[in-house]
């Protein structure tokens, strides 16, 4: 079964600063991932998702994230904070290899963003 | 295209009634999905389907009804509501076809509450 663990429910960061959101699975077989953006009171919208290929992935508005199958990691980090991206921000692992479509969410992580 | 639609925005019930949220998604996806986020618990899928007239449970399906008679309608059934069914509802769908990687697609969302 797979699962995300993203480390750190809350993160406060300088507007400016950088921002890195951890995010470590668990998969049987090599899996997808993915980085969804929540702003307040909306629906998830994708940031980025890694399907085997490039190892470093570039998202939306400045996010990019890295494969690394050693640590199991998928951290999501952007060089300088701005102030509208305070938001929540879920990963998400699937496992295409064993026939599986379903994405299992991590909890969670909001981040604030300080002026 | 509207993407993923939901209906109704916001929902108050009375324990013990019943009502239907609505999704529909004009992208002839394959998968629908419905989720249930809570504070700090991410968002937990409810039940799936990988077409018409195919649907299967998810992690939390109690209480809960759903049919596929159309690709892009999906709807959610709530038989009794209960207190424990407050939360927000997220529809998704995706395409499963060839290449695909199961990026899901999600609606802005239905705020219910049970009183």
């Amino acid at each position: 079964a797979q699962s995300v663990t993203q480390l750190g429910s809350h993160v406060s960061v300088s507007e400016g600063a950088l921002v890195l959101l951890r995010c470590n699975y668990s998969s049987s077989v090599p899996p997808y991932l993915f980085w969804y953006v929540q702003y307040p009171n909306q629906g998830l919208q994708l940031l980025l998702k890694y399907t085997s290929a490039a190892t470093l992935v570039k998202g939306i508005n400045g996010f990019e994230a890295e494969f690394k199958k050693s640590e199991t990691s998928f951290h999501l980090t952007k060089p300088s904070a701005h102030m509208s991206d305070a938001a929540e921000y879920f990963c998400a692992v699937s496992d295409p290899g064993a026939g599986s479509y379903q994405l299992t969410f991590g909890k969670g992580t909001k981040l604030s963003v300080i002026p | 295209n509207a993407g993923v639609t939901q209906t109704p925005k916001f929902q108050v019930l009375k324990t013990g009634q019943s009502m239907t949220l609505q999704c529909a998604q004009d992208m002839n996806h394959e998968y629908m999905s419905w989720y249930r986020q809570d504070p700090g618990m991410g968002l937990r899928l409810i039940h799936y389907s990988v077409g018409a007239g195919i649907t299967d449970q998810g992690e939390v399906p109690n209480g809960y009804n759903v049919s596929r008679s159309t690709t892009e309608d999906f709807p959610l059934r709530l038989l009794s509501a209960a207190p424990s069914q407050t939360s927000v509802y997220f529809c998704a769908s995706s395409y499963l076809g060839r290449g695909s990687s199961y990026e899901q697609y999600f609606g802005p969302g239905t705020r219910l509450t049970v009183t």
